[in-house]
């Protein structure tokens, strides 16, 4: 199975301001995801990180607030943007390799100020 | 979209006790995953079960495609088993897990 790195694991950070988390698995994967976990809530997905061409957002999220990026088959970067508190939560990237279960990082904890 | 719920939403037992948690959901489905969350938010791949029974030491999955629903058993209860535990699906041509609201369990010594 895929092991999925990510980093920061948390950080505090002020209103405003953006953060771009960074994922990275130990091999080529045909999908990544990226989700966010508000307090004490489900996982939701934010969208589908495509290599080479635009990600795929899910509805209530949009490409200005969260940017994602995927120069290649095992990296992707999602950037949460002028951040207010509600934005505060954890991320999470996900990837699946074929007929694979999909499997997660660690997570981003992300609190803002 | 396909729709998945959780019972208990929340479960509190004794070390040792047994117990069941189970994931109904609305339509077909590729794959069903459950994971669990520690208190850490670290989540942990149990099962991938889209039809079937697996077992894992003491816990155990079974899914009943046909009737939408899978359960998960875990047996002798132990503290480090406390978090939350999610039951996630993926149904038609996408990959993207859609998720439970998960059941909170609390194991006390």
């Amino acid at each position: 199975s895929a092991v999925i790195s990510q980093k920061p694991s948390r950080d505090i950070c002020q209103r405003g301001t953006s953060l771009t988390i960074q994922c990275q698995v130990d091999s080529q994967v045909t999908m990544m995801f990226w989700y966010r976990q508000q307090p004490g809530q489900s996982l939701t997905l934010i969208a589908t990180a495509n290599q080479g061409s635009e990600a795929t957002y899910e509805s209530g999220f949009v490409i200005d607030k969260f940017p994602i990026s995927r120069p290649n088959l095992t990296f992707s970067t999602l950037t949460v943007s002028n951040m207010s508190p509600e934005d505060s939560s954890i991320y999470l990237c996900s990837a699946k390799i074929s007929n694979q279960p999909q499997h997660f990082g660690d997570g981003t904890r992300l609190s803002i100020l | 979209g396909i729709q998945v719920e959780q019972s208990p939403p929340d479960l509190i037992l004794q070390e040792g006790a047994n117990s069941t948690l189970r994931c109904n959901f609305s339509d077909s489905v590729n794959n069903l995953q459950w994971f669990h969350q520690n208190p850490w938010g670290q989540l942990i791949n149990l099962f991938y079960i889209p039809s079937g029974t697996k077992q894992n030491g003491r816990l155990s999955a079974t899914t009943v495609a046909t009737e939408r629903y899978s359960l998960l058993y875990i047996s002798s209860s132990q503290t480090t088993d406390s978090g939350v535990y999610f039951c996630a699906v993926v149904s038609g041509g996408y990959n993207k897990l859609i998720f439970g609201a998960g059941t909170r369990l609390a194991v006390h010594p």
